[in-house]
């Protein structure tokens, strides 16, 4: 019931193609959805979050879109460039503050130039 | 925006001592705070979620004797690994709510030698 389920594991894409991660829950109680940018040796850092009354959220590069009936939310990185490079985790918490947050497994991502 | 302060980025322990990580909340006060352990290319592990003025809660498989967290103000939350081992060697992040938007620290390489 806790699972986030995330895919792919890694990815590669050409400067200024598109990225695209999946992500997958299982709790219909879940109603916090973010995703996080990773470095390596860093912590996670927020890069865009979503809640369920919306079905697409963009900021800047970055668009979540959101399925509710699917239980399905992903991760669109437009004209990724290679300071992208990371590792992006989605994850999923509940309403009322102090929540744990639940991990996807993350992806690993490559943009080459 | 919200910083949590980690503290140190990276330490060095002879096995059997003990470490002490220092996670501060800079510009807002964070009853609750959260301690994860991240295995290379892994997803982040919540250990504990720790509670400004009481005891913190464990995650199960967490021993609780060995990771002492402590959360003596609403900006300071400490994780001590005692009689450290080899095996306790990871990279620990701590994070903090703010209004849905968790905050990480940058992480801390624990290597037991």
């Amino acid at each position: 019931q806790q699972q986030v389920k995330q895919s792919p594991q890694s990815l590669i894409v050409q400067k200024g193609g598109i990225s695209i991660i999946n992500c997958a829950y299982e709790n219909t109680a879940f109603d916090y959805f973010p995703w996080y940018q990773q470095f390596p040796g860093k912590g996670p850092a927020l890069l865009i979050a979503i809640r369920p009354d919306v079905s697409e959220k963009k900021e800047g590069r970055f668009t979540i879109s959101f399925n509710k009936s699917a239980k399905q939310f992903s991760l669109h990185i437009m004209d990724s460039q290679p300071g992208d490079s990371a590792t992006y985790f989605c994850a999923a918490s509940k309403r009322g503050g102090y929540q744990k947050v639940t991990f996807g497994t993350g992806t690993k991502l490559q943009v080459i130039p | 925006g919200a910083v949590v302060s980690q503290h140190p980025s990276r330490v060095i322990c002879k096995s059997g001592t003990s470490v002490k990580i220092e996670c501060r909340s800079l510009d807002f006060q964070a009853t609750t705070m959260f301690w994860y352990r991240q295995f290379p290319k892994q997803s982040l592990m919540l250990m504990a979620t720790s509670n400004e003025g009481s005891k913190a809660t464990y995650e199960q498989g967490v021993e609780k004797d060995k990771f002492l967290i402590n959360h003596a103000s609403l900006t300071l939350s400490t994780l001590t690994v005692t009689s450290a081992h080899p095996e306790d060697s990871s990279f620990y992040i701590c994070s903090a709510d703010r209004d849905y938007g968790y905050t990480f620290g940058s992480g801390t390489r624990l290597t037991v030698v």
